[in-house]
């Protein structure tokens, strides 16, 4: 199986850069996904790491390191609007047929 | 270009009552998945399909079941609703399972009384 671990709570300001973690444990290693939820709404995709190093879309970026089980989701300028929920998610299971994904993390963007 | 497509949107429900939840998806995804998101608890895989006539459990199947018919539609029942199904419902699709993109629907909120 698999599992997501990540901290529960982030709050960062207006224009600073924030680093969400995330340690995966799982039986099977096909890559690492991050996704954004705003309260209300559907998850969306931000990015997809499938090898070691750093993946930059705009003022997003995300990093994974396989020898450590780890990766990161790095967002900088921040926003007000980027107040949400996000996600790290990797597949699992035989193959990767399953999609499984951490609890979140709830990031809150203060003036 | 509707992408993932739930219906209903909200809907209350009695205990011991059923129902299913359709999902429809118009970018011949292989992969389907069925997920429910409770506060605190983010997203359980309830069931998944990895293409037309098959189907899988997940994390937490108990009290569900689904169906995958044709390959654009993913249903997902409850045949004796109860309180602790009361969750937020959310189906997926994607074109190489865990490997790339999940598109999702709009969700489902779906209350036992």
């Amino acid at each position: 199986g698999q599992s997501l671990e990540q901290p529960s709570e982030v709050t960062a300001v207006e224009g600073a850069i924030v680093q969400i973690n995330c340690t995966y444990q799982t039986s099977g290693f096909y890559g690492l996904s991050w996704y954004q939820q705003h309260d209300g709404g559907a998850p969306t995709f931000l990015s997809y790491n499938a090898l070691d190093g750093l993946e930059e879309t705009g003022r997003f970026s995300s990093f994974l390191s396989r020898s450590d089980s780890y990766g990161y989701l790095l967002l900088q300028e921040l926003q007000m609007k980027d107040s949400a929920s996000y996600f790290c998610a990797g597949p699992g299971g035989a193959g990767s047929y399953q999609l499984t994904f951490g609890k979140g993390t709830k990031l809150s963007v203060i003036p | 270009n509707a992408g993932v497509t739930q219906t209903p949107k909200f809907r209350v429900l009695k205990t011991g009552q059923s129902m299913t939840l359709l999902c429809a998806q118009d970018m011949n995804h292989e992969y389907m998945y069925w997920y429910r998101q409770d506060p605190g608890m983010g997203l359980r895989l309830i069931h998944y399909s990895v293409g037309e006539g098959t189907t899988a459990k997940g994390e937490v199947p108990d009290g569900y079941n689904v169906s995958r018919l044709k390959k654009q539609n993913f249903l997902l029942g409850l045949e004796s609703a109860a309180p602790s199904q009361t969750s937020v419902y959310f189906c997926a699709s994607s074109e190489d399972g865990g490997n790339t993109e999940a598109f999702f629907g709009q969700g489902t909120r779906l209350t036992v009384v």
